[in-house]
This record gives structure tokens, C-alpha cells and sequence, in this order.
């Protein structure tokens, strides 16, 4: 079971927008930095959002993230079949001195 | 370019030890926080543990799950990351990405899979 609570699966059609909701609590979300990763089938993750919201200069601006309180957001738009794959959440827990990721969302492109 | 290469993964008995290396480039390695992240077969990311500059001590951090099995130490040198993992389980099994940890883990090697069983 993990800290961060991730849904199992979202989909959605090409071209359109979906969310990636990652849950957790005031000891790790609601008080530190959050961050996105996307891991491609068989590839190793690749950063796509950090402190929250940021974006490396390679992400393109399809690509946002959100944070209130202790629930953090990843938003896709203009959603491509090249963007099916695994989405985890990641953030340092206070209590438990350790980073901590969610559970991964899959993301399908129908 | 910075890159990361992984190595020293391989099949491995229950109980015994295996070391992994990162050996890294591109970058000034020493100025930088170096974390492990593993990932079983089919499942998610599991944080292992990092290890700080020298200019923060050099010291590491793990995850309770390896806590007292595992060692992180590093070569800046000649820019490596080892994860010395003994007393191995076969729950231990999975991909062992080695990762720079700057503001977030920013770069990922390939990965190297470990395989504890009989």
C-alpha cells in the first residue's frame, strides 16, 4: 500500500485532457515539494514536473502540475498515443524520513 | 550530455551480496545528491536510498526496507554510485535505477536487474 494514492487507470481520446490525481497527507504533499514521472513501456521514468508545478525546459507545456493542500494534479492536454504510459507521483515524507512515490496511474489513449 | 550506465546486476542466492555501480558523465558529479530507485517486476517505484555531496557531509539515506542491508557510498573521482546490498531477499528482486537527485530526480540510468532467487 502506498503513501500516495494514485488512481489505478485513467483514459481518455486523442486530443483531449485528463487528470492524474496523487492523494497523500499534511507529512508529505501538504508540506513539501511534489514531482511528476513518466515511464514509457520498458524505458526508466523521465522527470515531467518538479517543486509542484515546474517543468523542465524539454517538457512541452501539454504537461502542467498542481498542488492544494495535500492532494497534488497532473494535467495532460492535447492528449497523443505516444503518451500512453505509467504516471507516478513522488514526493520526501516528513514522518517517515523517506521519499515516497504513488502507486502509478496507466494511461491509456483510446 | 549527462548520462548514467548502470551495472553489476545478475541472478543472485537468497542471503548472499551483490554490488551495483552508476557510473556517471556529463556532469560535475561530486556537486550532486545520487539516489537509488528500484522497481519489481509489474509493480511501481520504490525509493532505495541517496547519498549527499561531500559538501553535505557525504552521508546517506535509506528506505526502511533495505535500512541496515544496503549501503550507499560514492567515487567522485571517478564519478560512481555503488549500492553494496547485502543479506539479499528474494523481495529484493527488480530494476535498480540509479538516478541524480537535484531538484527531483532529474536524470535516470538504464536501469540493472537484480534477480534474488535459489
Amino acid at each position: 500500500q502506498s503513501v500516495l494514492t494514485q488512481p489505478p487507470s485513467v483514459s481518455a481520446a486523442p486530443g483531449q485532457k485528463v487528470t492524474i490525481s496523487c492523494s497523500g497527507s499534511s507529512s508529505n504533499i501538504g508540506n513539501n515539494y511534489v514531482s511528476w514521472y513518466q515511464q514509457l513501456p520498458g524505458t526508466a521514468p523521465k522527470l515531467l514536473i518538479y517543486d509542484d508545478n515546474q517543468r523542465p525546459s524539454e517538457i512541452p507545456d501539454r504537461f502542467s502540475g498542481s498542488k492544494s493542500g495535500a492532494s497534488a494534479t497532473l494535467g495532460i492536454t492535447g492528449l497523443q498515443t505516444g503518451d500512453e504510459a505509467d504516471y507516478y507521483c513522488g514526493t520526501w515524507d516528513s514522518s517517515l524520513s523517506a521519499l515516497v512515490f504513488g502507486g502509478g496511474t496507466k494511461l491509456t489513449v483510446l | 550530455e549527462v548520462q548514467l550506465v548502470e551495472s553489476g546486476g545478475g541472478l543472485v542466492q537468497p542471503g548472499r551480496s551483490l554490488r551495483l555501480s552508476c557510473t556517471a558523465s556529463g556532469f560535475s558529479f561530486g556537486d550532486y545528491v545520487m539516489s537509488w530507485v528500484r522497481q519489481a517486476p509489474g509493480k511501481g517505484l520504490e525509493w532505495v536510498g541517496f547519498i549527499r555531496s561531500k559538501v553535505y557531509g557525504g552521508t546517506a539515506e535509506y528506505a526502511a526496507s533495505v535500512k541496515g542491508r544496503f549501503i550507499i557510498s560514492r567515487d567522485d573521482p571517478k564519478s560512481i554510485a555503488y549500492l553494496q546490498m547485502n543479506s539479499l531477499k528474494t523481495e529484493d528482486t527488480a530494476v535498480y535505477y540509479c538516478t541524480r537527485a537535484e531538484i527531483a530526480f532529474d536524470y535516470w540510468g538504464q536501469g540493472t536487474l537484480v534477480t534474488v532467487s535459489a
